[in-house]
């Protein structure tokens, strides 16, 4: 049973406009979320992360929304870069865990 | 420059046979970690550790050994009861538990 899901598994987006990577969660005990990003063959790198008692966490072109009620959030990216193809992760934690979501691959397109 | 280290970069297996996956870091994070990632799957958590010589299953534990005799140091050993052992390792560290983990550069494991 998948606490954390992301069921895109892929996005494509034109250069310049917004991304939008969408998570969904059902645990409502989870008080902290983050995103990474993977490059193939690397590591995840550390992204952004929200608590659960904010809306929104914004960093450079990073804003991370997160909407309890709905239990779901969001990663946008503005504008989108060439770089920014990769795959993202969400994730989420409570007091003994994370738990990361299986992934979206965002493609930015020329 | 602080980080976490993982080698060898690339892991053959033949059949039957034990292999040992690295990871060092020089963060002063009290907590390891060891995850699995299959293509189309979520990372995977194998073995945690909260603490020097101290660890936990994950969720797979099954078919792998761990560590944790240095607080730099977290190996993963691979043991032939691991039946499906081919997949891309990653090893993090976070300052204490569940707190933003921070990942090495991972370690692809194939079988011959």
């Amino acid at each position: 049973d998948q606490q954390v899901k992301q069921n895109s598994p892929s996005l494509s987006v034109q250069e310049g406009r917004i991304s939008i990577l969408n998570c969904d969660y059902t645990n409502s005990m989870f008080d902290y979320f983050l995103w990474y990003k993977k490059y193939p063959a690397e590591g995840p790198t550390f992204l952004i992360s929200i608590s659960s008692i904010k809306d929104k966490n914004e960093d450079g072109r990073f804003t991370v929304f997160l909407n309890k009620s709905a239990k779901h959030l969001s990663l946008h990216i503005v504008p989108s870069q060439p770089g920014d193809s990769a795959v993202y992760f969400c994730a989420a934690s409570e007091d003994d865990k994370i738990i990361f979501g299986k992934g979206t691959r965002l493609h930015i397109l020329p | 420059d602080g980080g976490i280290t993982q080698s060898p970069k690339y892991l053959f297996r033949k059949e039957g046979q034990n292999v040992t996956l690295s990871c060092e870091q020089n963060l002063n994070h009290d907590a390891m970690y060891w995850y699995r990632q299959d293509p189309g799957q979520g990372l995977r958590l194998i073995y945690y550790s909260q603490i020097v010589n101290d660890f936990q299953k994950g969720d797979i534990a099954e078919g792998y050994s761990v560590s944790r005799e240095k607080k730099e140091s977290f190996p993963l050993t691979v043991t032939s009861a691991q039946k499906n052992p081919t997949a891309f390792y990653l090893c993090a560290s976070s300052r204490s538990w569940a707190e933003t983990q921070y990942f090495g550069p991972g370690t692809r494991l194939l079988v011959l």
